[in-house]
């Protein structure tokens, strides 16, 4: 596996299941991201890490719960999500020298569905 | 704080049709400013910066200069080919974090 990978690509869900998101970066970096694709909306940035440490949440809600084990693999924990949280989640991942920007490599997305 | 506005998709255009998609922003400071391109199916990937005033990033036939007196950083190609079928998104980095725009939706016709 080269690059950035997610899994599963595709997810439908009831409000009231649990599940998670994977991504794992084949590229060295010690930064990762969590952001939200959603129809005629910016891309928002949920999480950031840095290092294995969250160093950004951008008052996301308490359903979304990310998880950094190492600085290869990132989760998403979800859990009672609602219909409007239905999206594309993508992750990616950068070196993370502060102070300059470090070109971030996305994964292909994980299709999420709310029922 | 930072924001980008790109025009809204989408956009279709026969083969060989000149392409502009625009882009302004608005960011305290200098932001060094991108465009992205996400193909079918796929993750987002890096298709051109700029870092500074006057800058032109170019990368497979595209284009776009950083124009600091207009705020713009708008995207041109000469020449589409229906391969150039993806969703275009303008972004910049300003306060150690990516801000994108909506997209843009392109569509090529052969």
């Amino acid at each position: 596996e080269t690059g950035v990978t997610q899994t599963p690509r595709h997810l439908v869900m009831g409000m009231t299941n649990k599940k998670s998101l994977k991504c794992e970066q084949h590229l060295g970096h010690n930064a990762m991201y969590w952001y939200k694709q959603s129809a005629k909306k910016p891309l928002e940035l949920m999480f950031v890490y840095s290092l294995e440490e969250r160093v950004e949440n951008n008052s996301v809600p308490s359903r979304f719960s990310p998880e950094c084990p190492n600085s290869s693999h990132l989760f998403l924990h979800l859990h009672t999500l609602q219909p409007e949280d239905s999206a594309l989640y993508l992750c990616a991942s950068s070196d993370n020298l502060a102070g300059t920007y470090n070109e971030q490599f996305f994964g292909p997305g994980t299709r999420l569905t709310v029922l | 704080g930072n924001s980008v506005t790109q025009m809204e998709g989408p956009v279709t255009l026969s083969e060989e049709a000149f392409l502009t998609i625009n882009c302004t922003y608005t960011a305290t400071g200098y932001p060094s400013l991108f465009w992205y391109v996400q193909y079918p199916g796929e993750g987002l990937q890096l298709l051109l910066k700029a870092t500074k005033a006057d800058d032109k990033g170019s990368n497979k036939g595209f284009e776009a200069t950083y124009r600091k007196e207009t705020t713009s950083f708008h995207l041109e190609k000469g020449s589409v080919q229906v391969s150039d079928s993806a969703v275009y998104f303008c972004a910049l980095w300003g306060n150690e974090k990516l801000t994108f725009g909506t997209g843009t939706r392109l569509t090529i016709i052969p």
